[in-house]
């Protein structure tokens, strides 16, 4: 059982808009940044999102990052077939003092 | 070129013990802040430990404290992590990830396979 709770499946047909939801509680998404990684089939994690909303460098603009209260969001838009990977998000737990990251959302573009 | 390369995983008895190397590369490593990070086969990311780029700070998950240990040796480049007294739940690749804040994991390794079976 995951401290963050994300649905364990999404899916879209290329070009749609998909959005991928992450909900915590006061001591983790409440208090602190939420990070997004990407994990391709068969490759290590990737962060896509940092500090909610900004994209690392060579990150496309179609992936967008989101926070209100204790929930968080990743958006893709004109989704593309490479984008079909195992989405997670992650935030500092203040009552844990630790990193707790969400199951998992593995999106299927159809 | 950031790079981050882990070793010493394998295969070990219940009970046994192991140290993870994560060599790093391309960047000051004294600067970034660090953490083990595993996955389970088939499972999702769970946090294991986490240590300040001085060293001085670290923080373990809840299934791992008292038995695992994390440090760094910044002259050599090098994370390591020490675990101790393993368990069959223990089984998953290990990566060595981090950054140069303490807000994010902005690189990561390729993982190194720990299984834990008699």
């Amino acid at each position: 059982q995951s401290v963050l709770t994300q649905s364990p499946s999404a899916s879209g047909t290329p070009g749609q808009r998909v959005t991928i939801s992450c909900s915590g509680s006061s001591s983790n998404i409440g208090s602190n940044t939420v990070n997004w990684y990407q994990q391709l089939p068969g490759t290590a994690p990737k962060l896509l999102i940092n500090s909610n909303n900004y994209r690392p460098s060579g990150v496309p603009d179609r992936f967008s990052g989101s926070k209100s209260a204790t929930s968080a969001s990743l958006a893709i838009s004109g989704l593309q077939s490479e984008d079909e990977a195992d989405y997670y998000c992650a935030a500092w737990d203040d009552s844990l003092n630790g990193w707790v990251f969400g199951g998992g959302t593995k999106l299927t573009v159809l | 070129q950031v790079r981050l390369v882990e070793s010493g995983g394998g295969l070990v008895k219940p009970g046994g013990s192991l140290r993870l190397s994560c060599a790093v590369s391309g960047f000051t490593f004294s600067d970034y802040y660090m953490s083990w990070i595993r996955q389970a086969p088939g499972k999702g990311l769970e946090w294991v430990s986490y240590i300040s780029s001085s060293g001085i700070t670290k923080y373990y998950a809840d299934s791992v404290k008292g038995r695992f240990a994390i440090s760094r040796d910044n002259a050599k480049n090098s994370l390591y992590l020490q675990m101790n007294g393993l368990r069959a739940e223990d089984t998953a690749l290990y990566y060595c990830a981090g950054g140069p804040t303490s807000l994010q994991f902005d690189s990561w390794g390729q993982g190194t396979l720990v299984t834990v079976s008699s």
